[in-house]
C-alpha cells in the first residue's frame, strides 16, 4: 500500500520568511496529493491540492510542487504570519482508495 | 448542511467493553473513512468505504470493524476496548473527482479514553 513520509517533524520560523515542507511517497499510481492545516482543538481542513497532470498550484501566499518521476510533492508559505502556525499534512491517493498522511509538520511562526 | 458529523465528541471506556462511534454526512458522498490521530503520528486510516455496501482496511483495522448500509452512515465499532485504542477519532468523507479522491471533508472529531 501507499507509504508517505513528511520532512520536516517540527519547523521554526520567523514572521516573514518562507517555510517549506517536503513529502515522498511509494505508490507510483497515486495521483492525488492534497496539504491539510489543523489549528490546534480543530479538525483538518484542506489548504491545497494538486493532481499528478500539474508540476505546479498556487494560491496567493501557498503553493505545492510535484516531481511525479521523485515521487515527491512540497509546500511553500511565503511571507510567513503567525495564523499560519499549526500541523500540517501532506497525503497521497489514487483513484478508489482512500488518502493516507504523513505524520504532520508543526509549524511554529514568531514575531 | 450539517456536513459531517460524530458522536459522541467524548467517551471514556473501560477494557474490554464495546462502543460504536457514529458518523453521517449530507452531502451524499460516496467516499467515507474513519482515522485515528495520536501524537506523533500523524493521521492513520483505519478502514475506508467508496459507495453504500463496499468496505476496506486502511493502515490499522484491527480491533475495529465498520459497514455501510447507506450512503449517509458510517459506523466505526470497536469490539472490545484496550487501552492502545485511546486516541482521537476523525470520520471524513469525499466525493471522487475524475480519476482522484477528492477533497476530505472531516467530522469534529471524537475523543476516546480507554482505562
Amino acid at each position: 500500500g501507499e507509504n508517505v513520509e513528511q520532512h520536516p517533524s517540527t519547523l521554526s520560523v520567523q514572521e516573514g520568511d518562507s517555510a517549506v515542507i517536503k513529502c515522498t511517497y511509494s505508490d507510483s499510481a497515486s495521483n492525488y496529493f492534497p496539504w491539510y492545516k489543523q489549528e490546534l482543538g480543530k479538525r483538518p481542513q484542506l489548504i491545497i491540492d494538486i493532481r499528478s497532470n500539474v508540476g505546479e498550484k498556487k494560491d496567493q501566499r501557498i503553493a505545492v510542487t510535484l516531481n511525479k518521476t521523485a515521487k515527491h510533492f512540497s509546500l511553500h508559505i511565503t511571507e510567513t504570519q503567525p495564523e499560519d502556525s499549526a500541523v500540517y499534512f501532506c497525503a497521497a491517493s489514487q483513484a478508489g482508495t482512500a488518502l493516507i498522511f504523513g505524520k504532520g509538520t508543526t509549524l511554529s511562526v514568531s514575531s | 448542511n450539517a456536513g459531517v458529523t460524530q458522536t459522541p465528541k467524548f467517551q471514556v471506556l473501560k477494557t474490554g467493553q464495546s462502543m460504536t462511534l457514529q458518523c453521517a454526512q449530507d452531502m451524499n458522498h460516496e467516499y467515507m473513512s474513519w482515522y485515528r490521530q495520536d501524537p506523533g503520528m500523524g493521521l492513520r486510516l483505519i478502514h475506508y468505504s467508496v459507495g453504500a455496501g463496499i468496505t476496506d482496511q486502511g493502515e490499522v483495522p484491527n480491533g475495529y470493524n465498520v459497514s455501510r448500509s447507506t450512503t449517509e452512515d458510517f459506523p466505526l465499532r470497536l469490539l472490545s476496548a484496550a487501552p492502545s485504542q485511546t486516541s482521537v477519532y476523525f470520520c471524513a468523507s469525499s466525493y471522487p473527482q475524475g480519476l482522484s479522491t477528492g477533497e476530505l471533508f472531516f467530522g469534529e472529531g471524537s475523543r476516546l479514553t480507554v482505562l
